[in-house]
């Protein structure tokens, strides 16, 4: 089946520093990833859609400058969390939309990435 | 907007038990419906869906049957496992919105020997 891995699965990192966390479609093609964040016990919020070669959509009330994706490849995209505080603080995950499968919202999801700023 | 509203967790059943796990939606239009399970350390994985009215989705002994009349779409399996223990969730779509994904809150499953 189709497999979506993140990178790194678990960061800590300083306040006032950037966190890049990758994304990746290993044996699809994905022309449309999406970011969520998932605080404890809530649900997924979508923070933003990622299309390929184009920029990304956010969500209402999600900072375009605090949380940068770029989608530079059908395989590859990337969430950068830029002069990250506490309050960043939380499990963030992708999912990508395989190509192949028919457009009934069938989405993979990555097993998610940890970040933790002290 | 659209929403899903899920029973509160944690749901602890003992083995061959019947989980029963409660969802109900509220859209416009006619959304297609999942059921999403995480197991502990891994990434969401597609349970079940169902994309029309009266739809049954199933899958591992789960299944969920759409029911417009109640905007409800409750996960059921008749025999519980202990590999069952995980988080369910919750979601739904818009047709022709580009996937975007709906969830609820999601409910945690405990099943004990």
């Amino acid at each position: 089946g189709a497999v979506v891995s993140q990178h790194p699965s678990r960061v800590i990192c300083k306040s006032g520093t950037s966190v890049k966390i990758e994304c990746r479609s290993l044996d699809f093609q994905a022309t449309t990833m999406f970011w969520y964040r998932q605080f404890p016990k809530q649900s997924l919020m979508l923070m933003a859609t990622s299309n390929e070669g184009s920029k990304a959509t956010y969500e209402q009330g999600v900072e375009k400058d605090k949380f940068l994706i770029n989608h530079a490849s059908l395989t590859l995209s990337t969430l950068t969390v830029t002069s990250a505080h506490p309050e960043d603080s939380s499990f963030y995950i992708c999912s990508a939309r395989d190509l192949g499968v028919p457009p009934l919202d069938t989405q993979y999801f990555g097993p998610g990435t940890r970040l933790t700023v002290l | 907007g659209d929403s899903v509203t899920q029973m509160e967790g944690p749901v602890t059943l003992s083995e061959e038990a019947f989980l029963t796990i409660n969802c109900t939606y509220t859209a416009t239009g006619y959304p297609s419906l999942f059921w999403y399970v995480q197991y502990p350390g891994e990434g969401l994985q597609l349970l079940l869906k169902a994309t029309k009215a009266d739809d049954k989705g199933s899958n591992k002994g789960f299944e969920a049957t759409y029911r417009k009349e109640t905007t409800s779409f409750h996960l059921e399996k008749g025999s519980v496992q202990v590999s069952d223990s995980a988080v369910y969730f919750c979601a739904l779509s818009r047709t022709g919105t580009a996937s975007k994904l709906t969830f609820g809150t999601g409910t945690r499953l405990q099943v004990t020997l």
